[in-house]
């Protein structure tokens, strides 16, 4: 089992839509989550962050956490072509001082 | 503030050989960690320093080596390389203090290419 996991996608969505994205993570003492988005040939961008239960909101984006269930979910509302990247979700381990990567979910925004 | 530097941004090596890069983080930051990233492998973490110190590493094998000087600038070193050592190096810094709420500013990468 890795440690986290997304579904790899490709997720087309239209334009104006909500795009729906999902994490799970394996290690029940993480504390920290993180969304990065990341255009093909650039590095990572950090979107949000999200460290106790519920939703968490900014802008048009989303985090909810579900420390239970071990699952974590980006939402995007009114979804733009320029939204149009790899979301990778990350997880840092307790105490560990290691943050641990999921392999991203590939979105598609059709104009 | 300035960002995440990493230079070279592009490198090409042939096998055999050993490659040297080099990550300067957000002045201020005192933790620097490294990724491989892959197509197939995704973002694989290398290690990390904080203040010259290794405190985590990831499994990757010992020609993978670091070090963090006292200005908190990083290098890691890859010896012997090896054709599937090609990759996308990412160098991320953070504050090193916040434990496991710190947050990661990721560098422009350096495109490593063994021919």
């Amino acid at each position: 089992q890795k440690e986290v996991e997304q579904n790899s996608g490709p997720l087309s969505v239209p334009e104006g839509a909500i795009a729906s994205l999902n994490c799970t993570y394996s290690d029940r003492g993480s504390q920290s989550f993180f969304w990065y988005r990341q255009y093909s040939g650039k590095s990572p961008e950090l979107i949000m962050s999200i460290y106790s239960n519920g939703d968490k909101e900014d802008g048009r984006f989303t985090a909810q956490l579900n420390k239970a269930s071990q699952y974590v979910s980006l939402l995007i509302r009114d979804s733009q072509p320029s939204d149009s990247a790899t979301y990778l979700c990350a997880v840092n381990q307790a105490g560990g001082f290691k943050t641990i990567f999921g392999a991203g979910t590939r979105l598609f925004v059709k104009a | 503030k300035a960002g995440v530097t990493q230079t070279p941004r592009y490198l090409i090596k042939t096998r055999g050989q050993q490659v040297t890069l080099s990550c300067s983080p957000i002045s201020g930051h005192r933790s620097v960690s490294w990724y491989q990233q892959t197509p197939g492998q995704g973002l694989q973490f290398l290690f990390e320093y904080f203040s010259e110190t290794q405190r985590n590493k990831g499994n990757f094998p010992g020609r993978f080596s670091g070090r963090q000087f006292s200005n908190s600038r990083s290098e890691m070193n890859v010896s012997t390389l090896e054709l599937g050592d090609s990759a996308l190096y990412l160098c991320a810094s953070s504050s090193g203090l916040a434990g496991a709420t710190d947050t990661q500013y990721f560098g422009p990468g350096t495109r490593l290419t063994v021919l």
